[in-house]
């Protein structure tokens, strides 16, 4: 597809499951970036990558939370042991060395 | 600061200009955009600027950047009623093209008929 493709679109799933969390991003994009928005709040910073390495995971709020990016392509961010806080939507970016940064559609969360 | 900031709201009456402001915080960001999110709906890429222009224009969106003040604006003519959504700046830290990118907290628009 064209645009940045996140999947699932929606995940309910419960206190202490594992969750993984998928972004395809634009072909040939070498940034990759993972953003978690709570209700009615700004984008809090995850980590970003540079093709498939990450120059700052500075975002992630435990070790609960981990990413990898495969290929210089699709990346996927883990959840593990998921917690009520955890809830949120979970928004991907890609950008080209041009500078554009598109987002995805997003992945809400929601911890039960 | 580290921040990014904006003010949170900003009501206006349609037909009128919008404007909305911005500070960020590296001087050595080389990409500072401006995206738009409808209620239920991702992150729209309006517009950016380079670092090195003072100004963009793009239709009915002006862009006002002042390095030195690390002062960024988003300016929109004749307002309308579908341009009510939350407005997010965001700048590019670093050097690089693909630095971290780093927002604000949104500035809710509010246009009333």
């Amino acid at each position: 597809g064209a645009g940045v493709s996140q999947s699932p679109s929606n995940k309910v799933t419960e206190k202490g499951k594992d969750v993984e969390l998928r972004c395809d991003p634009i072909s040939g994009h070498t940034a990759l970036y993972w953003y978690r928005q709570s209700l009615g709040q700004g984008l809090e910073f995850l980590i970003y990558f540079q093709g498939n390495s990450a120059p700052d995971k500075s975002g992630l709020p435990s070790d609960r939370f981990s990413a990898e990016r495969t290929g210089g392509s699709v990346s996927t961010l883990t959840i593990q042991r998921t917690q009520q806080e955890d809830s949120a939507v979970y928004l991907c970016a890609s950008s080209s060395r041009l500078g554009e940064a598109f987002f995805g559609q997003g992945t809400r969360l929601t911890v039960v | 600061g580290e921040d990014v900031e904006q003010s949170l709201f900003l009501s206006v009456r349609e037909g009128d200009s919008s404007v909305i402001n911005c500070t960020y915080t590296d001087s050595s960001s080389t990409y500072l955009y401006w995206y738009k999110q409808e209620p239920g709906a991702g992150l729209q890429l309006l517009t950016y600027i380079f670092s090195n222009m003072d100004m963009k224009q793009d239709q009915r969106l002006t862009v006002l950047l002042n390095k030195k003040d690390k002062h960024l604006s988003l300016r929109i003519a004749d307002t309308q009623t579908g341009d009510s959504a939350i407005y997010f700046c965001a700048e590019s830290r670093g050097s690089s093209n693909t630095g971290k990118l780093i927002f604000g907290q949104g500035t809710t628009l509010q246009v009333k008929p």
